[in-house]
């Protein structure tokens, strides 16, 4: 069974400029969770996904990042216009199970994002 | 306490040696505390999902405990080898909602 992937791995863009983040789930997963993590602090929720709704974005910093999820499949992050401050570690994560209460979360490696 | 907490923020441990580190939660409303193990450029993966007041688990070398009531859990690597090197993170849950709230890690850092 295929993981949680991520693309690109690393993204390297300058400030004003915009970048897209996929996720690919693990197939027949309906939870989907975006996370993040600025350098030298802790991993951040970003949003929730429940197939293809949108169960809880709070955690989305401004209307500057935007997520969709085609179809309930893989999940895309926008980032548009990019500022320096987004630079991180974005983490995607998915899981079977209703929510984080019962089952672990099965993450990708995350994708890199810098600024400049 | 308010947020997820994790002490010490990093450790140097010589191999062979036993270490263990700290998660502290908010008890209000817990419902679920998990460990995941992170090696930088590679996905977190998951050691432990812990519900129940006084748990213990257990898998090889490491293990966990759990108090909801004080709202701390401990992770101990017993016989520390150089293959455990990577940042521990804690993550709580609570009943009302669905996400986990992440502490900043313990890097372990496993000297031969």
């Amino acid at each position: 069974e295929a993981g949680v992937t991520q693309f690109p791995s690393h993204s390297v863009i300058e400030k004003g400029q915009t970048v897209t983040l996929r996720c690919d789930p693990i197939s027949g997963h309906d939870n989907l969770y975006w996370y993040r993590r600025v350098m030298g602090k802790e991993i951040k929720f970003l949003l929730h996904f429940v197939k293809e709704s949108k169960q809880d974005e709070s955690g989305m910093p401004n209307n500057r990042f935007l997520a969709e999820r085609t179809g309930g499949t893989y999940s895309t992050l926008k980032v548009q216009p990019a500022e320096l401050e987004d630079s991180g570690v974005y983490f995607c994560a998915s899981t079977r199970s209703q929510g984080a209460n019962t089952g672990e979360l099965f993450f990708g490696e995350g994708s890199r994002l810098t600024v400049l | 306490i308010l947020n997820v907490e994790q002490s010490p923020q990093s450790l140097h441990v010589q191999e062979g040696d036993s270490t263990n580190f700290t998660c502290s939660f908010p008890s209000s409303n817990f419902y679920a505390l998990h460990w995941y193990r992170w090696e930088t450029a590679k996905s977190p993966e998951a050691l432990f999902v812990m519900t129940l007041n006084g748990d213990e688990k257990k898998k090889g070398r490491i293990s966990a405990t759990l108090n909801t009531k004080e709202g701390y859990s401990y992770l101990y690597i017993k016989g520390s080898q150089p293959e455990d090197s990577a940042t521990y993170l804690c993550a709580s849950f609570k009943a009302a909602g669905n996400k986990l709230t992440f502490g900043g890690g313990t890097r372990v850092l496993v000297k031969p």
